[in-house]
């Protein structure tokens, strides 16, 4: 699976529109790209994925680059439950290898 | 939605006992589930996937003879930990992958926290 890159830490006022950046430059032509967050001593939740649409779900919207090397996670109105680390991973769906990597994530703080 | 539970969620047990960790999706059949450990302030590595009815793949530096893994069924799989040690110590996760909803996604436990003394 492709390597992705995401800031260490962001701050977010509580209300505003929370946008997590990701670097995936090296992501082929049948990789998608997920999100996936991590509230502290949690076990990981599922937001959001794509391949090449922009998605929007209950939860948040996903824009991919028309290139697809990057993606931002849209969090419209943040809330303090927000606070997590959030995990951008790009795979391929393939029923025979279904691993998912885990980089370090960004960890998100929401402030009141 | 599809809901993944681990039990104990902490457990603590002296060094050299053995700690089992169960793993069970509630309303789906799962044939396959993940072993994932994380230790303080990192990331999650996967130990081991696990598929019903045969042996695990356990992850390069996993020891298999130490992280003992059972996946006797489509909705549970154990993750024993033989001979604990101090460096055991870890958060441990699993998640379970829904074989009916595409595409193929994998669902997360809430975790069980070991600490070995």
């Amino acid at each position: 699976d492709a390597k992705t890159t995401q800031p260490p830490s962001m701050d977010c006022a509580e209300g505003r529109a929370a946008n997590l950046p990701c670097n995936h430059s090296t992501i082929s032509g049948n990789e998608y790209v997920y999100w996936y967050r991590q509230i502290h001593s949690q076990g990981p939740q599922y937001i959001i994925h794509g391949l090449k649409n922009n998605e929007t779900n209950e939860m948040a919207s996903l824009i991919i680059t028309e290139d697809r090397k990057s993606s931002t996670l849209i969090l419209p109105h943040a809330t303090l439950r927000d606070t997590a680390v959030y995990y951008c991973i790009v795979r391929v769906i393939n029923f025979g290898n279904e691993k998912l990597t885990f980089g370090t994530g960004t960890r998100l703080t929401i402030i009141p | 939605g599809a809901v993944v539970s681990q039990h104990p969620s902490r457990v603590i047990c002296k060094s050299g006992t053995s700690v089992k960790i169960e793993c069970r999706s509630l309303d789906f059949q799962a044939t396959t589930m993940f072993w994932y450990r994380q230790f303080p302030k990192q990331s999650l590595m996967l130990m081991a996937t696990s598929n019903e009815g045969s042996k695990a793949t356990y992850e390069q530096g996993v020891e298999k003879d130490k992280f003992l893994i059972n996946h006797a069924s489509l909705t549970l799989s154990t993750l024993t930990v033989t001979s604990a040690h101090p460096e055991d110590s870890s958060f441990y996760i699993c998640s379970a992958r829904d074989i009916m909803e595409g595409p193929y996604e994998q669902y997360f436990g809430p975790g069980t926290r070991l600490t070995v003394t």
